[in-house]
């Protein structure tokens, strides 16, 4: 069961605008930034959100992010074929003298 | 360039430890924490915990105190991960991920634990 909430999986077909939600609490997203990793099958995670909204040098202009309260959003628009792989969320969590805590993944298909 | 690349696969058997390096490249090693994740087939992420290069303290999530141990060298600008008292359920691929946005990742290396 992980900590923050998303959900298993999302599809769109190329050009979509698409967006994968994330749930915490207070204690996680309510009070610290929120990140955004994308996994391709077989590889390691890549970041692709920091800073709730912050984009790393190299990806693309159609992901985005957001952050309202405790909960948190990823939007990818004109949705390429290259973008099916695994989302995940993540953010420090205050409780328990500090840790990191990531939602389940969401599972991004496209049709 | 940063780079971690982190040491093969291993297989172990339940009740052993196994000793996981990262070296890391491309940026003054004591300046950034490095994360400890894992991820078991087909499941999604675990954070394991944090170690200071610096200084080499250490913060570990609660479900692993007591069986994981982070260290570093830093001479060669290597951490390592050691968990003990393995069973089948710490079958998983081990990743080291660079703080504080974990903006790099290793390569992850496969444990895999079996009798």
């Amino acid at each position: 069961q992980s900590v923050l909430t998303q959900p298993p999986s999302a599809s769109g077909t190329p050009g979509q605008r698409v967006t994968i939600s994330c749930s915490g609490s207070s204690s996680n997203i309510g009070s610290n930034y929120v990140y955004w990793y994308q996994q391709l099958p077989g590889t390691a995670p890549k970041l692709l959100i920091y800073r709730n909204n912050q984009r790393p040098s190299g990806v693309p202009d159609r992901f985005s992010g957001s952050k309202s309260g405790t909960s948190a959003s990823l939007a990818i628009s004109g949705l390429r074929s290259e973008d099916e792989a695994d989302y995940y969320c993540a953010a420090w969590d205050d409780s328990l003298s500090g840790h990191w805590v990531f939602g389940g993944g969401t599972k991004l298909t496209v049709l | 360039q940063v780079q971690l690349v982190q040491s093969g696969a291993e297989v172990k058997k339940p009740g052993a430890s196994v000793k996981v390096s990262c070296k890391a490249s491309g940026y003054t090693f004591t300046s950034y924490y490095m994360h400890w994740v894992r991820q078991a087939p087909g499941q999604g992420l675990e954070w394991m915990g944090i170690i200071n290069p610096s200084g080499g303290s250490t913060s570990y999530a609660q479900k692993f105190q007591g069986r994981v141990t982070m260290t570093r060298d830093t001479s060669t600008s290597t951490v390592y991960m050691e968990l003990s008292s393995l069973r089948s359920e710490d079958t998983a691929v081990y990743y080291c991920a660079r703080a504080t946005d974990l903006d790099y990742w290793g390569q992850g290396t496969l444990v895999t634990v079996s009798s």
